[in-house]
C-alpha cells in the first residue's frame, strides 16, 4: 500500500557534527512537508516543497525533494541541542496526508 | 490568534471508563484531524471531518472510538469503554481549506493513561 518511509530512525549526534533524514514514498507525491517534534511536543509545520528538485534553506536547515519527487532529504549543518527532537516527513496519499515514522535527533553537548 | 486547543492535556482514566477528549481548531479552518500517537505505531490517523462532515474514519481502530463535530469550533473523540492499550498521545490537528492535504496545525496533545 501507500507509504512514506524514512530513515533512519534514531540518530545520535554529538554538538556541531552534521544529521540528515531521509524520505522516501512509494509513489510519486505532489508536494512533500516536514514536521519537527521536540520531545513533549507537537509536530510542527516547518516546510513544504512543491517542485522536481526543489531546494529550500532555513538557516541551518536544508531541504530537498527528489527530481522524481519520490524522495526528499532534510539536513541540519553544525547541529545544536535545541536540535532535538523528532522530525516527521508527509505527503499526501490517496486523498490523506502520510506522515512518515519520523527521525528522531538526539545531540550530545 | 490562538492555535488549536485540546483538552484536558492530561487523563488519567480506569479500564471501562468512558473518555472524552475535546478539540477547538483554528477559527476559518474548514479541515479538523484526529490523531493518535504512540512509541508502536507512530503518528495514525484516526478520522478527519471536512467542514463538520466525517469524511474519512477509516483509522478508527473500533467500535469502541467515535468522533462529533457539531460545529465549526467544536470536536469530541469518543473512547468507550476505555482499554489499557489505548493509552497514547491524541493530538487534534485543523488545516485551512485549500486540500485536505495541506498544512496542518497540530494542538498540543492529550496524554491518556489508561489503567
Amino acid at each position: 500500500g501507500q507509504q512514506v518511509m524514512q530513515i533512519p530512525q534514531y540518530q545520535h549526534v554529538q554538538e556541531g557534527e552534521d544529521f540528515t533524514t531521509y524520505c522516501n514514498s512509494s509513489t510519486t507525491l505532489s508536494n512533500i512537508q516536514w514536521y519537527k517534534q521536540r520531545p513533549g511536543g507537537h509536530p510542527v509545520f516547518l516546510i513544504q516543497l512543491v517542485k522536481s528538485g526543489e531546494v529550500k534553506k532555513q538557516k541551518r536547515l536544508t531541504f530537498q525533494f527528489g527530481e522524481a519527487k519520490k524522495n526528499s532529504s532534510l539536513h541540519i549543518t553544525a547541529t545544536q541541542t535545541t536540535d532535538v527532537g523528532t522530525y516527521f516527513c508527509a505527503g499526501p496519499q490517496v486523498g490523506k496526508l502520510i506522515f512518515g515514522q519520523g527521525t528522531e535527533l538526539s545531540v550530545k553537548p | 490568534d490562538a492555535g488549536v486547543i485540546q483538552s484536558p492535556r492530561h487523563e488519567v482514566t480506569e479500564m471501562g471508563q468512558e473518555v472524552t477528549l475535546r478539540c477547538k481548531p483554528i477559527s476559518g479552518h474548514d479541515y479538523l484531524f484526529w490523531y493518535r500517537q504512540t512509541m508502536m505505531r507512530g503518528l495514525e490517523l484516526l478520522i478527519y471531518f471536512n467542514n463538520n462532515v466525517p469524511i474519512d474514519d477509516s483509522g478508527m481502530p473500533e467500535d469502541r472510538f467515535s468522533a462529533k463535530m457539531p460545529n465549526a469550533s467544536f470536536s469530541t473523540l469518543k473512547i468507550q469503554p476505555s482499554e489499557p492499550r489505548d493509552s497514547a498521545v491524541y493530538f487534534c490537528a485543523s488545516s485551512p481549506g485549500d486540500s485536505r492535504t495541506d498544512t496542518q496545525y497540530f494542538g498540543p496533545g492529550t496524554r491518556l493513561t489508561v489503567l
